[in-house]
């Protein structure tokens, strides 16, 4: 998975408790990307960094937010989980922008009760 | 409307039997078209990018766009038990940070 690790694997959590995930890569890439997969919607994006403190909304981020205090880690933080956040989350890199190839992490499975 | 539409499937092909996987989308700005892979319970990888109009071929895959119609499809030759997989199609703008996934087809060859 091109040197791209996420934790937890999987998570149990409850509705209301907040939740972060991490997103940790040893490439050097200067994007990170934070998706959900769903059945029926494919994969959507939730937020992205293109630097190191420079992040932005996807098109599913309400709920959710992101920090990147270091090149190499990317966090998602569920602010207050609801059962609609019970997805797959998958972080991504990439070396630019423009068409370029998206690296995914092995996901994190999440269920909120 | 999604922008990006794709047959869920499943697809069930026997072994050495040709695949033809397709998509279909509205924004006719898009220009960079991948195709990734997904192994069960795996994150995707990029099996083809196409950027523009046309064919591109990599081993047993080929990939087509046709902006006209906004539709492009990925063909496997060939097919093995090992290509079975759920297959996405992906597309964006150029430029920006946005890209659409279709759904996925989930593809199983038949040894």
């Amino acid at each position: 998975d091109a040197g791209i690790t996420q934790s937890p694997r999987h998570k149990v959590t409850e509705t209301g408790t907040p939740v972060t995930l991490r997103c940790h890569q040893t490439e050097n890439h200067r994007y990170m990307y934070w998706y959900r997969q769903d059945p029926g919607h494919g994969l959507r994006l939730i937020h992205y960094s293109y630097g190191v403190k420079d992040t932005d909304k996807g098109e599913v981020s309400d709920g959710y937010s992101v920090s990147r205090s270091k090149t190499e880690d990317f966090l998602l933080t569920l602010e207050s989980a609801t059962s609609s956040q019970t997805s797959v989350y998958f972080c991504a890199i990439s070396e630019r922008d423009g068409g370029e190839t998206q690296y995914f992490g092995p996901g994190t499975r999440l269920l909120v009760l | 409307q999604k922008e990006v539409e794709q047959d869920p499937g499943p697809l069930s092909v026997p072994e050495g039997a040709i695949v033809s996987l397709n998509c279909t989308y509205s924004n006719s700005a898009f220009q960079y078209f991948m195709w990734y892979r997904q192994y069960s319970r795996k994150g995707p990888e990029l099996l083809m990018y196409t950027y523009s109009s046309g064919n591109k071929e990599d081993g047993r895959f080929t990939a087509q766009v046709d902006k006209s119609s906004k539709y492009i499809s990925l063909f496997i030759r060939d097919s093995q038990p090992s290509d079975s997989a759920t297959y996405l199609c992906a597309m964006k703008r150029g430029g920006g940070f946005k890209t659409i996934f279709g759904a996925g087809t989930r593809l199983f060859v038949k040894a």
